[in-house]
């Protein structure tokens, strides 16, 4: 069964340091891994993504590591900003279309 | 704005009864997905359609149906309603096959 983990619920960061949000999976079979990002009261919106080819993708302050060994990838905002203060999901793009969404990490950036 | 219109925004019902979710994606999205969040739950997915066709089927109960039409739009079918079916449903839209969903604001339904 495909499952998309983020084993922590919620992170805390000061502004202007880094926030590192993870994201581990089962499923080997992927095209593509995504970040979306989502206010309350409002629907998620994407953020970045990394082909399974890649090890690395970067837009701007973010960045989305990609460790295909270890079935881990990795979101770094740098620097963090209060207006980045949200819930993250890491999201799986199966080949056969499926798009499955991890539980979500809340992330606060402190002023 | 994504450019998915999702209604209604709020609907409120009993054990029971039934209920239509009604999504219109972007102009040009052929794929339009359904994903179900409830309190505290990540985005747990549903079904996905493609020009009309089933694509993709999550953990959809027996009990929940969905159709895409020839206009693209999108409906989302929820039958003999319990009240573990209170949640968010939201609906997304994409062009192509990367994984960039594009989501409307949900539809909160609760049952009572």
């Amino acid at each position: 069964d495909q499952q998309v983990k983020q084993n922590s619920p919620s992170l805390s960061v000061q502004e202007g340091r880094i926030s590192i949000l993870n994201c581990d999976y089962t499923n080997s079979m992927f095209d593509y891994f995504l970040w979306y990002k989502k206010y309350p009261a409002e629907g998620p919106t994407f953020l970045i993504s990394i082909s399974s080819i890649k090890d690395k993708n970067e837009d701007g302050r973010f960045t989305v590591f990609l460790n295909k060994s270890a079935k881990h990838l990795s979101l770094h905002i740098v620097p963090s900003q209060p207006g980045d203060s949200a819930v993250y999901f890491c999201a799986e793009k199966t080949s056969y279309d499926k798009v499955i969404f991890g539980p979500g990490t809340s992330l606060s950036v402190i002023p | 704005d994504s450019g998915v219109t999702q209604t209604p925004k709020h609907l409120i019902t009993a054990t029971g009864q039934r209920v239509t979710l009604r999504c219109s994606p972007r102009s040009g999205d052929l794929s339009v997905y359904w994903y179900q969040q409830s309190l505290d739950q990540g985005l747990q997915f549903l079904i996905q359609y493609y020009n009309g066709e089933e694509r993709a089927k999550g953990n959809i109960l027996e009990r929940f149906s969905a159709q895409q039409f020839p206009d693209l739009h999108s409906e989302l079918n929820l039958s003999s309603l319990e009240l573990g079916d209170s949640a968010l449903y939201f609906c997304a839209s994409s062009v192509g096959r990367t994984g960039e969903l594009f989501f409307g604001e949900g539809s909160r339904l609760t049952v009572l």
